[in-house]
């Protein structure tokens, strides 16, 4: 079956710092790719996707680039600010008729000032 | 992407009582589907919930712990019933808005304390 494989946190990074966050995953196919944020009290929001190998999913600064050939979506931003500090959740969809979506585990993040 | 309410956003519930809970779209949706977030984990899908028909559990959920309706295409309910502390837990909705998409797009959640 489907999974996805999260790097483990929690991460804490100071201001201006560079992040990433692994994520691998094991799917029949060619899924589509998602990151989910989730702030603090708050539901999920789409932070970014990639539906096909080599493509870059980018929004607010983050970005991740659909590799087939490691299997991998990496999350990635330059320059991280405090306001940054949320849940973040890999995640992949099989595309087939039931489309559900497979999530990592999660990874804390914490940004100080 | 669509305007996604659930009510209640939060709840107190004694053990053994039952909860329903309400997901509203401002737009006609072709699925939605009803996840539990337990304290500091990820998400596990409970069920697809389907239109006029009875919704589609995955392993482990049953249909006499979470009844599950969806009268429209715009609105459904989850049912938490029996519960007990174990069903403590973020309750989220989601949805896919057409036929050509796999993005879904989440609820605000309902935090659900069981004492």
């Amino acid at each position: 079956g489907n999974s996805v494989t999260q790097m483990e946190g929690p991460v804490t990074l100071s201001e201006e710092a560079f992040l990433t966050i692994n994520c691998t995953y094991t799917a029949t196919g060619y899924p589509s790719l998602f990151w989910y944020v989730q702030y603090p009290g708050e539901g999920l929001q789409l932070l970014l996707k990639a539906t096909k190998a080599d493509d870059k999913g980018s929004n607010k600064g983050f970005e991740a680039t659909y590799r087939k050939e490691t299997t991998s979506f990496h999350l990635e931003k330059g320059s991280v600010q405090v306001s940054d500090s949320a849940v973040y959740f890999c995640a992949l969809s099989d595309k087939g008729s039931a489309r559900q979506l497979t999530f990592g585990s999660g990874t804390q993040l914490t940004v100080l000032p | 992407s669509a305007v996604i309410s659930q009510k209640p956003s939060r709840d107190i519930c004694q053990r053994g009582t039952s909860l329903t809970i309400q997901c509203q779209v401002d737009s006609q949706v072709t699925m939605m589907f009803w996840y539990r977030q337990q304290p500091g984990q990820s998400l596990t899908l409970i069920a697809t919930a389907n239109q006029g028909s009875e919704a589609t559990y995955e392993s482990g959920f049953v249909i006499d712990k979470f009844p599950i309706s969806r009268p429209n295409l715009t609105f459904s309910t989850l049912t938490v019933s029996n519960m007990s502390p174990e069903d403590s837990s973020i309750y989220l909705c989601s949805v896919l808005m057409g036929q050509g998409t796999d993005t879904q797009y989440f609820g605000p959640g309902t935090r659900l304390t069981v004492l």
